[in-house]
């Protein structure tokens, strides 16, 4: 199994809101990795854990915090969002050497109004 | 610094017709070379990836990609185009090694493969 799974797979938040994005994988990965992607660009890194423990951030507003409860489960929460915000967030995870493919999630569209 | 060039942002052929996607790379060290190919509304997926050993690699769904290290390259090809491999592909490196650039995947800026019936 190669899956990684994301839910929501669409969120529409007020700028107010507090909302959070779900990744999970059962590859037994331990690097788990968190990307936004505005249309018709590449990926960008946010995050990157690694055994649990937060190992780059990529300057990322604090807005955005993530958490990595277990070696399963990688979570974004979400507060005080820009429109700007609005992308296609995506999670993905892989074994802990560079030559391991990543895996990607679907992604969760995420649309701040 | 490491950087990935993807010549070409569009790309269109006819069905059946060879696809050729370029992709060269800057790196101080021999990296790893990955493709992935993107769906609308989808996730990354990955085509074929060079580490080490033979540099023609196959990948899945009839692509191929050369690692040239004279020429710093890793193109894609595909000898005939299907209506399904239409979809952004992007090319990306990673370092080998220890760091904190490990596990940083840079991609190039992608390439929209547009085929015609």
């Amino acid at each position: 199994d190669t899956e990684v799974t994301q839910t929501p797979k669409h969120l529409v938040m007020g700028m107010t809101n507090k909302k959070s994005l779900k990744c999970e994988q059962h590859m037994g990965h331990r690097a788990m990795y968190w990307y936004k992607q505005k249309a018709k660009k590449p990926p960008e890194l946010m995050f990157v854990y690694s055994y649990e423990k937060l190992s780059i951030n990529e300057s990322v507003p604090s807005r955005f915090s993530p958490e990595c409860p277990n070696s399963s489960l990688l979570n974004l929460h979400l507060h005080a969002l820009q429109p700007e915000d609005s992308a296609l967030y995506l999670c993905a995870s892989s074994q802990r050497t560079a030559a391991d493919t990543q895996y990607f999630g679907p992604g969760t569209r995420l649309t701040v109004l | 610094a490491q950087s990935v060039t993807q010549l070409g942002s569009h790309v269109s052929v006819s069905e059946g017709a060879l696809v050729l996607l370029r992709c060269n790379y800057s790196s101080s060290v021999p990296p790893y070379l990955f493709w992935y190919v993107q769906y609308p509304n989808q996730g990354l997926q990955l085509l074929l990836k060079y580490t080490t050993g033979a540099t023609l690699v196959k990948g899945i769904n009839g692509f191929e990609a050369e690692f040239k290290k004279s020429e710093t390259s890793f193109h894609l090809t595909k000898p005939s185009a299907h209506m399904s491999d239409a979809a952004e592909y992007f090319c990306a490196v990673t370092l080998p090694g220890r760091g904190s650039t490990l596990g940083r995947l840079y991609f190039g800026r992608g390439t929209q493969l547009t085929v015609w019936p």
